[in-house]
């Protein structure tokens, strides 16, 4: 079955602008997390979409948004971009089904943004 | 607040050796579950092992072990008999999650195995 798709694989942005990223799940998997990782910060947990609705939040500034549409694909948009926010985006996603076998993280290859 | 610990950020091995990587965690949660990942250079992140909080049964699938102690909060990974293929960032990651999201992550481990 297809993996995690995220689209664009590579994008370059000048401070100030705006972006969004998407990220297509695994067909049947409800849970949809966002990560950022950087040289400095390492891997760090933005937020999770479950059923359309924001389940958990990391501890990022209000740039940082999300949503999940009803088909359990998502979108992180970043606002107001500064260079700081250079990094891979990766998202993941899991059944969800509350027993421990669901608990399964699928990650996509990830979005490079670069912020000039 | 968790936390995970990866105290060796680089290994380098001779192809065939024997490698462990360590991870010592850090939760108030009596229920958390513990992962690692593989992130070869192409950058998504491989799922190799989920462990709970309650199974402290050690695991061996081919060459992978791993071995998890919670009186000592850890979960190390050893590879045996090494390959140039293994090459990669290692994570381990932990969370109370039962979706497994809202995974901490080590700061990762570059493992290199030289032929």
């Amino acid at each position: 079955k297809a993996g995690v798709t995220q689209t664009p694989r590579y994008l370059i942005k000048t401070r100030g602008q705006q972006v969004t990223l998407s990220c297509s799940p695994i067909s049947g998997h409800r849970s949809v997390s966002w990560y950022q990782q950087t040289p400095g910060q390492g891997l760090q947990f933005l937020f999770e979409y479950f059923s359309e609705t924001q389940r958990n939040k990391g501890n990022f500034p209000g740039r940082f948004s999300g949503r999940q549409f009803s088909n359990s694909r998502s979108e992180m948009n970043v606002s107001t971009l500064e260079l700081g926010d250079s990094a891979l985006y990766l998202c993941a996603s899991s059944l969800a089904g509350g027993v421990p076998k669901d608990t399964e993280a699928f990650f996509g290859q990830g979005t490079r943004l670069t912020v000039v | 607040a968790q936390k995970v610990t990866q105290a060796q950020t680089e290994i380098s091995v001779v192809e065939k050796e024997d490698v462990t990587l360590d991870c010592v965690y850090e939760t108030r949660d009596t229920t958390y579950y513990l992962f690692w990942y593989k992130q070869p250079p192409s950058g998504e992140l491989v799922f190799l092992i989920r462990r709970n909080s309650f199974d402290e049964q050690n695991e061996i699938s081919g060459r992978y072990s791993w071995n998890f102690q919670k009186s000592t909060s850890s979960f190390n990974f050893t590879i045996t008999a090494s390959q140039v293929v293994d090459s990669a960032v290692y994570f381990c990651a932990l969370s109370k999650e039962t979706s497994g999201s809202r995974l901490t992550f080590g700061e990762g481990t570059q493992l290199t195995v030289n032929p």
